[in-house]
């Protein structure tokens, strides 16, 4: 168990919906990442947030938003939903967010849009 | 841009004998390179990492290497066991204060008792 938590585990959904996925990351950890893991594109970095602002933003569709609060949970929003936005999101943490800084994974949301 | 190049995409080995995986990065700002292994239907896990004031590292059974002038490493696992059969990913993380990882395609070990 890495500490970091993710919910929900699976979610199941139709094209055009609007979904939520929430991380919290480990104990003293600030910075918060997401990643998208789908069979053909791999690990993809989403973005980073660090103590509640966007630190780095990856190829991260205009559909998607997320934002970090001051409690230091994470959410992603995924909008208008396609049948190709059906993958894993994980959400990692660190305790800083800079290099050199260990990543620890949360289990992931298994995302399926029908 | 950034990316990383890692080979091979399968690998089956016997078990007692050892496994070696390759990554090349683009990036020449890289300086940190994680190694994690990933089981069926679950989260990567972090195993090993390097940074690039280093050569090599070992821990246990799994060492990496790192040739900066040909941004270059590798991951080389020893007296593999049938555990040890997953998907790994290395990745590679620029200096600076941001986080972003840049993984490997990985690559699927299949340890064969």
């Amino acid at each position: 168990d890495s500490g970091v938590t993710q919910t929900p585990k699976h979610l199941i959904t139709a094209t055009g919906q609007r979904v939520t996925l929430r991380c919290s990351p480990r104990s003293g950890d600030l910075s918060v990442y997401w990643y998208q893991q789908s069979l053909d594109q791999g690990l993809q970095f989403l973005i980073q947030y660090y103590n509640g602002e966007e630190r780095a933003k990856g190829n991260i569709l205009e559909r998607f938003s997320a934002q970090q609060f001051p409690d230091l949970h994470s959410e992603l929003n995924l909008s208008s939903l396609e049948l190709g936005d059906s993958a894993l999101y994980f959400c990692a943490s660190s305790t800083l967010g800079g290099a050199g800084d260990e990543q620890y994974f949360g289990p992931g949301t298994r995302l399926t849009v029908t | 841009g950034e990316n990383v190049e890692q080979h091979p995409s399968t690998l089956s080995v016997q078990e007692g004998d050892s496994a070696v995986i390759k990554c090349t990065y683009s990036d020449s700002a890289s300086n940190y390179f994680p190694w994690y292994k990933q089981e069926l239907g679950k989260r990567p896990q972090l195993i090993i990492d390097i940074r690039s004031n280093v050569g090599e590292k070992k821990d246990q059974r799994i060492a990496v290497t790192l040739n900066k002038t040909a941004k270059h490493f590798s991951l080389h696992i020893t007296e593999t066991q049938p555990e040890d059969s997953a998907v790994y990913f290395c990745a590679a993380k620029r200096s600076g204060n941001t986080g972003k990882l840049i993984f490997g395609q990985g690559t699927t070990l299949q340890v064969k008792p």
